[in-house]
Parts: structure tokens; sequence; C-alpha cells
């Protein structure tokens, strides 16, 4: 089956980091998908990992481990316009079908 | 302007009706894709489309059909809608590894 589990909200500080975690049980495996989605919006792109190891793009950071079908999305110095939904996201078909499975998204929550 | 347009981005209609979500794209890509969007289910696939003659069913084809016009256009149609059909829709398109959406249909059936 397919299955990609993230927690369905969390509360953070401004300033502070924050680290949503993101686990898969997918048939396939085409690479791990980072969306942010404001309320109403449509979801944007943040970060894209098929290999093992950190992606950094400034004050977001993602890593993935395939061996544990374990990716996290971690955000720096966060800013109250960082509350948002964000959508772990995983392509399940091989070759270059860009089939995605979403998990259902963790709603960031950050407080002054 | 948008690389990728939806219209309407509102439509209330009834049920039994028949109803049309455009898409439109000018970024060029050949792949397009239709999702619903419900809260707690995430985004759903409903159709994908490879290229003008290639289109395939996602996982809650059932009560909807696609039409792929041209290499920029993509539309869901609901031959006749139901109330569990109101739901957040999001077209996107994609080249490479990267899904691109755009600004979403917000429908309801009463």
């Amino acid at each position: 089956g397919q299955n990609i589990d993230q927690p369905t909200e969390m509360t953070a500080t401004e300033g502070a980091i924050v680290q949503i975690n993101c686990t898969y049980q997918t048939s396939g495996f085409n690479g791990l998908f980072w969306y942010q989605q404001h309320a109403g919006e449509a979801p944007t792109f943040l970060s894209y990992n098929v290999l093992d190891g950190l992606e950094e793009k400034g004050r977001f950071s993602s890593f993935l481990s395939r061996s544990k079908g374990y990716s996290y999305l971690l955000l720096k110095e966060l800013q109250m316009k960082d509350s948002a939904s964000y959508l772990c996201a995983v392509g399940s078909d091989g070759g270059a079908t860009n089939k995605l499975i979403f998990g259902t998204g963790t709603l960031l929550a950050v407080q002054p | 302007d948008a690389d990728v347009t939806q219209t309407p981005r509102n439509r209330i209609t009834k049920t039994g009706k028949r109803i049309m979500l455009e898409c439109s794209q000018t970024k060029g890509h050949d792949r397009m894709y239709w999702y619903r969007q419900d809260p707690g289910l995430g985004l759903r696939l409903i159709y994908y489309s490879f290229d003008v003659k290639d289109i395939n069913k996602g996982e809650i084809s059932d009560g909807y059909s696609v039409s792929r016009q041209a290499q920029a256009k993509f539309s869901l149609s609901l031959e006749s809608a139901i109330p569990n059909q109101t739901a957040l829709y999001f077209c996107a398109t994609s080249e490479g590894d990267t899904q691109y959406f755009g600004p979403g249909t917000r429908l309801t059936v009463l």
C-alpha cells in the first residue's frame, strides 16, 4: 500500500527552529518533495531529495533517509509568514512519470 | 502573468449539473495533472496527462472526465455533480522533478 505520515499540527515561536517529520511506505520511490501551502492558496515547491542526506536552501533544509523511509523539513529563524501547511509528497513511480502521493500536511503555526 | 491559470476560481452549483473546470499553462510543459484537496485527506490525483494523446486515471477518477485540448489546456468535467465532490481543485504541470500548481478552483455542490 501507499502511506505517508506527518504530524497534523505544530506550533513554534518566531525566531526558533522547527523540524517537521515525514515517514513513508510506497510501492516505488522516485524522490521526496516538500511543498508549502498557505491557506486557500496553491502549494509551492520547497525542496526535492532523491539521495540520502541533507539539502540546504537558505532558511529551509530537507533531509532524506531512504533505508528508513524518513524525511524531515527543517525551518530556521522562523518568521510569521512561515505559518502555513507543509506537504510531504513521494514520487512513487519509476522513471519520470512525476506521479506524486501527498501526505495530509502539517499545519504550522508560528507565534510571536 | 501566472504560468498556470484556472477558471473559474469559485463555483457554486447544484446536484446533477454538468460542470467544467479549465486549466491553461504558459510553461510549455507536456505533463498536466488534476487534483482535489479535502480537509484531512490531502491532495489526491484525479487524472493526469503526459501529452495531448495520453490520458491516465489517477486514484479517484470515478465521476470525473478530462480533455486535453492542446499542450497548454487540460479541462476537468463533472458530468453530474454530487455534494461529495465539493472540494478545492488544483491543476498542475511538470517538467522534470517539480510540479507547479495553479491557484485552485473552489467548487461547492449543493
